[in-house]
């Protein structure tokens, strides 16, 4: 089974600061995909940046952007200029590549991590 | 484009009640459904998915179900709501094919339970 864990519980920024989230997961699977999801006060769950395990390239997106590293089985979630809008809930996830069509993609959530970006 | 629609948005029910939750998908077919619970400063708990109508899968034993009767609608219910029950449930859904799709959330259902 997969496991994902998000060790930080809590963090603060300063706003145009930079701050990066951990993120790390155990599987024996070779294909899969990797998430970050952000749950701002609304509970709204806004896929933030996603990341292919066959891409080395890191995945980008504006302001955020991931170091991923399968081999450590590490993705960390980087917020360049951060700002009062990043304020929310960030989750780490998983899932495995299928290799059929009709399975349900079943995501594998971490415990999150509380982000607020101070004034 | 496509959007899921979830509600009611927030809903206080009594223990013992029964318990409907509605979620629709618009602009797609096939979708893959799935319903979430996530209790208060915690991650999220695959409850059910779908793969087509009428076909549930659930992951964890508990007294809620599930069901399909159309392919994008997916409707949580109980026949006698606990105070365990209690939580944010959250409805997905995802594209059924082997590309790296992402689950899009809908805007989730607060329930409490008196």
């Amino acid at each position: 089974a997969q496991t994902v864990t998000q060790s930080q519980p809590e963090m603060s920024v300063q706003e145009a600061e930079t701050v990066t989230l951990s993120c790390t997961y155990d599987t024996s699977e070779n294909n899969y995909y990797l998430f970050w999801y952000k749950q701002p006060p609304s509970r709204q769950m806004i896929l933030v940046i996603r990341q292919e395990a066959y891409k080395q390239q890191n995945a980008t997106e504006n302001r955020f952007s991931v170091n991923f590293q399968k081999a450590a089985k590490s993705f960390s979630l980087k917020i360049s200029d951060s700002q009062l809008g990043d304020t929310a809930m960030y989750f780490c996830a998983f899932i495995s590549s299928p290799f059929s069509s009709g399975s349900a993609r079943q995501l594998t959530f971490g415990s999150g991590t509380q982000l607020t970006v101070l004034p | 484009s496509q959007t899921i629609h979830q509600w009611p948005a927030t809903l206080v029910q009594p223990v013992g009640s029964p318990l409907s939750l509605e979620c629709t998908v618009e602009g797609t077919s096939n979708p893959n459904l799935y319903w979430y619970r996530q209790a208060a400063g915690r991650g999220l708990q695959l409850l059910f998915y779908s793969v087509g109508i009428g076909q549930i899968s659930s992951e964890v034993p508990q007294n809620l179900s599930a069901s399909r009767p159309q392919d994008r609608q997916f409707i949580l219910s109980s026949k006698k709501l606990l105070l365990s029950d209690s939580g944010f449930y959250l409805c997905a859904w995802s594209a059924q094919s082997l590309s790296n799709q992402p689950q899009h959330f809908g805007d989730g259902t607060r329930l409490s339970i008196l």
